[in-house]
């Protein structure tokens, strides 16, 4: 069956220092491949989207993320984290036809 | 542009009573999707439109819901006889499929407590 798994269910990380987010996904093909943030009280936003090409795709606010066809991995990562940057984030696929799966989320707390 | 809107923002009400949310979506998004998110969870899938036909409901939505979308604008979603486990945020989400790169654009959502 098609899946996103995030296995973080909580990271916690001092401010400035370097952010990893985990995203593995359980498809027949690859498929196109989001970030989202949830900031409270808000909708979710999308951060960056991967669909073929330079398996590393830059983002809004900083992020970056890289997908490994090998691992079925598309981690979230952020090299300074500021304290804004605490929120929930989804992981996300889309296999093209309609159908969207999100993994459970990432909830981020940031240190000052 | 003014985005996804949804309407109500949160919704309190008591078992057994019938609860309407309302979405519209960006104008020029023929793809329009409803989530049910609850806490410590992603969004979950539960009806898909494009135009104005349902193309695809969820086995979470149960005969209790009901959603439309008439004339391919807005969208309603309808729980009849609300049960306190329906009580969830319910995200509204539209997008023109992979003719707008696959992106979604999530509105506010409507946080439902059933009392």
């Amino acid at each position: 069956a098609q899946s996103v798994t995030q296995p973080d269910i909580h990271i916690t990380v001092s401010e400035g220092a370097s952010l990893e987010l985990r995203c593995n996904y359980s498809y027949g093909a690859t498929p196109y491949l989001f970030w989202y943030v949830q900031s409270p009280g808000q909708g979710l936003q999308l951060l960056l989207k991967y669909f073929s090409g330079d398996t590393l795709v830059q983002g809004i606010k900083g992020f970056e993320a890289e997908f490994k066809r090998s691992q079925s991995s598309f981690n979230l990562r952020k090299p300074s984290v500021h304290w804004s940057d605490a929120a929930e984030y989804f992981c996300a696929a889309f296999s093209g036809t309609y159908k969207y799966i999100f993994g459970t989320g990432t909830r981020l707390k940031v240190l000052a | 542009d003014t985005g996804v809107s949804q309407d109500p923002r949160h919704k309190i009400t008591k078992r057994g009573q019938n609860v309407t949310f309302r979405c519209d979506p960006i104008s020029e998004h023929n793809r329009l999707y409803w989530y049910r998110q609850t806490l410590g969870q992603g969004p979950e899938f539960l009806t898909y439109f494009q135009n104005e036909a349902q193309l695809e409901k969820s086995r979470l939505l149960s005969d209790r819901f009901s959603a439309e979308r008439p004339k391919g604008s807005f969208s309603t979603l309808e729980i009849q006889r609300t049960e306190q486990g329906d009580s969830a945020m319910y995200l509204c989400a539209s997008s023109r499929g992979l003719a707008g790169g696959g992106e979604q654009f999530f509105g506010p959502g409507t946080r439902l407590t059933v009392l």
